[in-house]
């Protein structure tokens, strides 16, 4: 059965810590994602990766960088968290474009920035 | 750029219901739409996807449409059951958008069934 993992359901960190959110799949999947969401703005994406070491911006990459170093493993990390950063992060993981397959996600990591 | 619109945000019926939610897009040119469920605190389950040659879906009792033409899709539950109360969301893998690996997602149908 396909399985997403993220290594954390609940995270509280400090303001101006370095965070990392570590996600990994079993499908071996080119793409990966990651996702937050919030209350009335919904899922919105942050960065995504079609391969090893490959990533590319998506909606809201500010404050956020990932890393790639293996096809299934795909880590965000908040280089100086703030509290804006309170959110619920959701990691998702699909085959190549063109195969229509569904994107699978993971249970989320509620983190709490103080 | 591409809009996913659902309506209504919340919903409540009592068991046994059929009931339908409704999807819209305003950009046709598709790859596919997906519907998924969320309970309260957890992750997105995908139940559907339709590609865009297709015109509907079936899982047991769930039943997706699309009309690619009009922008829409509905998810058809029959029978519902107070164990289908979630959040349902639809999104849609779009042509246009800067990547055609991203997903645009509606806010979401929250369903309460009523046993």
């Amino acid at each position: 059965d396909v399985k997403v993992t993220q290594s954390s359901r609940y995270l509280v960190k400090r303001t101006g810590e370095k965070v990392f959110l570590e996600c990994v799949q079993d499908m071996d999947h080119e793409n990966m994602f990651w996702y937050r969401q919030d209350p009335g703005l919904g899922l919105r994406l942050i960065y995504f990766s079609y391969d090893v070491k490959m990533k590319e911006k998506g909606d809201i990459p500010e404050g956020y960088s990932v890393s790639r170093e293996k096809k299934e493993r795909f880590s965000l990390i908040l280089e100086s968290a703030s509290t804006n950063q309170t959110s619920m992060y959701l990691c998702a993981s699909s085959s190549p474009d063109g195969s229509n397959q569904p994107q699978h996600f993971g249970d989320g990591t509620r983190l709490s920035i103080l | 750029k591409q809009e996913v619109t659902q309506i209504p945000a919340a919903l409540s019926v009592p068991e046994g219901e059929n009931l339908v939610l409704n999807c819209s897009f305003t950009d046709s040119a598709i790859y596919n739409l997906q519907w998924f469920r969320q309970d309260p605190g957890k992750g997105l389950t995908s139940l559907l996807l339709i590609q865009s040659s297709q015109r509907e879906q079936t899982s047991g009792r769930l039943n997706a449409s699309l009309d690619k033409s009009s922008g829409r899709s509905t998810l058809y539950i029959a029978a519902s059951q107070p164990g289908d109360s979630a959040t349902y969301l639809c999104a849609v893998h779009s042509r246009a958008s800067g990547s055609a690996r991203q997903l645009t997602f509606g806010s979401g149908t929250q369903l309460t069934v009523l046993p």
